[in-house]
């Protein structure tokens, strides 16, 4: 997973606060994709991206917004953070019909 | 009813033992994939595949595509391949359809 760079791997937030999920590639990959992880439920979409400048709203995208100025970077907003959004956030990139590299989480406590 | 199905979703192996994780899909696909992700860690893709079977040293993945239903084998078991293993389908789209994972467990 060297090509795909999730940053911070943790954090603690508290209930209204903010923060970013930045989530970089280095392999000029077209779609990229924020997923949360929860246990007993597989991988659920949130936001993804087919190209720069462009984002679109997938399964679960209430209470996030995304940002894709840059082709490599993919950034995951939270505006006020919630303890429903403690979760391990997951980002992955692909190249049409190939397989898809994931960043090694970023684990999300709200408290 | 997920778009994809998993079984086991947990599984116990004694080290060296012959180990199948099934994958049962109802949606359109284009192609199915294994990602494997240890305790902790990361997710990892392991195959990809849209037709007949691939092998990866112990690791074997095989589709029916007219059963839509995918097999992942692991031969010769190995304490370290305890993870959870998970089934995903992909469309043209490019949209993943996740199963909820195999939790494996390789006891030496």
């Amino acid at each position: 997973n060297a090509g795909v760079t999730q940053t911070p791997k943790f954090r603690v937030l508290k209930t209204g606060q903010s923060m970013t999920l930045l989530c970089a590639q280095d392999m000029n990959h077209e779609y990229m994709y924020w997923y949360r992880q929860d246990p007993g439920m597989g991988l659920r979409l949130i936001h993804y991206s087919v190209g720069e400048g462009t984002t679109a709203k997938g399964e679960v995208p209430d209470g996030y917004n995304v940002s894709r100025l840059k082709k490599q970077n993919f950034l995951l907003g939270l505006e006020s953070a919630a303890p429903s959004q403690t979760s391990v956030y997951f980002c992955a990139s692909r190249r049409r019909q190939i397989e898809a590299f994931f960043g090694q989480g970023t684990r999300l406590t709200v408290v | 009813k997920n778009e994809v199905e998993q079984s086991p979703q947990n599984l116990t192996a004694q080290e060296g033992e012959f180990i199948t994780i099934n994958c049962s899909y109802s949606v359109g696909i284009s192609a199915l994939h294994w990602l494997q992700q240890h305790p902790g860690g990361g997710i990892v893709s392991l195959f990809m595949l849209s037709s007949g079977k691939k092998k990866h040293g112990r690791l074997i993945a095989t589709i029916n595509i007219q059963e839509k239903h995918s097999s992942l084998h692991i031969t010769a078991s190995h304490p370290r391949d305890s993870a959870v293993y998970i089934c995903a389908g992909s469309n043209t789209g490019n949209q993943f359809y996740f199963g909820t994972g195999t939790s494996l467990t390789v006891i030496p």
